[in-house]
């Protein structure tokens, strides 16, 4: 069964800085990988994915994350994090062989920006 | 742009009580979702329907169930609140993996 662990529940960082949040997944095959950013009462948005191809993909609000498949990991980068990145980040790794869709989330990670 | 509603932003109900938590999607998905959002627990699956009439058990399925009658519209039932239920439930479609999220549903079950 696949399987995605954030290790890092909680990272502050200070306006301005970089930002990576980790993600390590579990899967047999290559698998579609997602990260999504929920803003406080709020649903989920779609921040990027990846199905195949250049393993560098880029996202929405200047985020953008990397697939390294000899680490099983697609850690998610910011090169300057704004006060309005607060929020908390949700990878998630679908089944690209499967036919039902069904998505396996983390358990996030919550990001607290310092002015 | 894909549209996800739902039916209340925040549910107050009580211990018993059954309750119709209803999502809408404009965008003609074959597949529509209903997670419950924990802290600490991230989203856990309660059910998912491929298609009308047709519904799969998720993770945590006891204590609900779910109706689509119709392509755009997936209920969420609690047969008998009880304050175990107390969460956050977000409903999400999609075409393929991808998927869209509605704004949520926080039910206190008192």
């Amino acid at each position: 069964a696949q399987s995605v662990t954030q290790p890092d529940i909680h990272i502050t960082v200070s306006e301005g800085a970089s930002l990576e949040l980790r993600c390590n997944y579990s899967y047999g095959a290559t698998p579609y990988l997602f990260w999504y950013v929920q803003s406080p009462g709020q649903g989920l948005q779609l921040l990027l994915k990846y199905f195949s191809g250049d393993t560098l993909v880029q996202g929405i609000k200047g985020f953008e994350a990397e697939f390294k498949r000899s680490q099983s990991s697609f850690n998610l980068r910011k090169p300057s994090v704004h006060w309005s990145d607060a929020a908390e980040y949700f990878c998630a790794v679908g089944d690209s062989g499967g036919s039902n869709y069904k998505l396996t989330f983390g358990k996030g990670t919550l990001l607290t920006v310092n002015p | 742009d894909v549209k996800v509603t739902q039916s209340s932003r925040y549910l107050v109900k009580r211990t018993g009580e059954k309750v119709f938590l209803e999502c809408v999607q404009d965008m003609d998905h074959e597949n529509m979702f209903w997670y419950r959002q924990d802290p600490g627990l991230g989203l856990r699956l309660i059910y998912f329907s491929y298609d009308v009439k047709m519904k799969e058990k998720g993770d945590i399925p006891e204590g609900y169930s779910v109706s689509r009658e119709k392509k755009e519209r997936f209920s969420l039932i609690l047969e008998s609140a009880s304050t175990n239920q107390t969460s956050m439930y977000l409903c999400a479609s999609s075409l393929r993996t991808e998927q869209y999220f509605g704004p949520g549903t926080r039910l206190t079950v008192t």
